[in-house]
């Protein structure tokens, strides 16, 4: 079975462009996150989708950041404008709410380099 | 609000160490509690859960105690091993799904 995949796996920006990272979760999955994740800060939420609906978007990354689920296989996180502080690691995660509820299974993640 | 504390941000240890990452967590509700492992390269993957506070979780060698008077969640390993090299993150679910995260502690085994 495929697992969480994510596009591309390093992305460079110039300071101002807009990104667009992509992330399929696993088959048959109805819960989808999307963290970013730092040396300093570690983990953060960004965005929770359940069966497409947006459950929970974190509201520190509101302004610049937009994640879509556009079908249930398939979300994007936009980033615009990008800014030199929004250099991390961007990971999908998904898993299913109602049967092994607890398991998030994360993809290898983007990394992103903003100049 | 929700919080998860991992104050060890780096551990160094040799093979047949003895492994104790300490993480405290703040919440007015009934958590389920977790670690997950992260190796390089790769996304975090679950190490182990708790779901009963005062349980403990094993999986691979590692064990965790979930202590709800202390409102702390242990991870420990008897003898570690150089493959065990990794960050390792505790984590807490309380509503819906999501995991709140804390911020890593990076373990390194050396030979």
């Amino acid at each position: 079975d495929a697992g969480v995949t994510q596009t591309p796996r390093h992305e460079v920006a110039e300071k101002g462009q807009t990104i667009i990272l992509k992330c399929e979760p696993v088959s048959g999955h109805n819960d989808l996150f999307w963290y970013r994740q730092t040396k300093i800060q570690g983990l953060e939420l960004l965005s929770y989708f359940r069966s497409k609906s947006l459950m929970e978007d974190g509201g520190a990354f509101k302004d610049r950041f937009k994640a879509e689920m556009l079908n249930s296989s398939f979300s994007t996180l936009k980033i615009q404008p990008t800014e030199p502080k929004d250099s991390a690691v961007y990971l999908c995660a998904s898993s299913f709410w109602g049967g092994d509820a607890e398991t998030l299974y994360f993809g290898s993640g983007t990394r992103l380099t903003v100049l | 609000g929700d919080s998860v504390i991992q104050m060890q941000g780096q551990v160094t240890l040799s093979e047949n160490d003895f492994l104790f990452i300490n993480c405290t967590y703040s919440t007015t509700g009934y958590p389920t509690l977790f670690w997950y492992v992260q190796y390089s390269g790769e996304g975090p993957q679950l190490l182990l859960q708790v779901t009963t506070a005062n349980n403990k979780g094993s999986s691979r060698g590692f064990e965790a105690t979930y202590d709800k008077g202390t409102t702390s969640f242990h991870l420990q390993k008897t003898s570690v091993q150089e493959i065990d090299s990794a960050v390792y993150y505790c984590a807490m679910r309380e509503n819906y799904n999501v995991l709140y995260f804390g911020s890593g502690t990076k373990l390194t085994v050396e030979p």
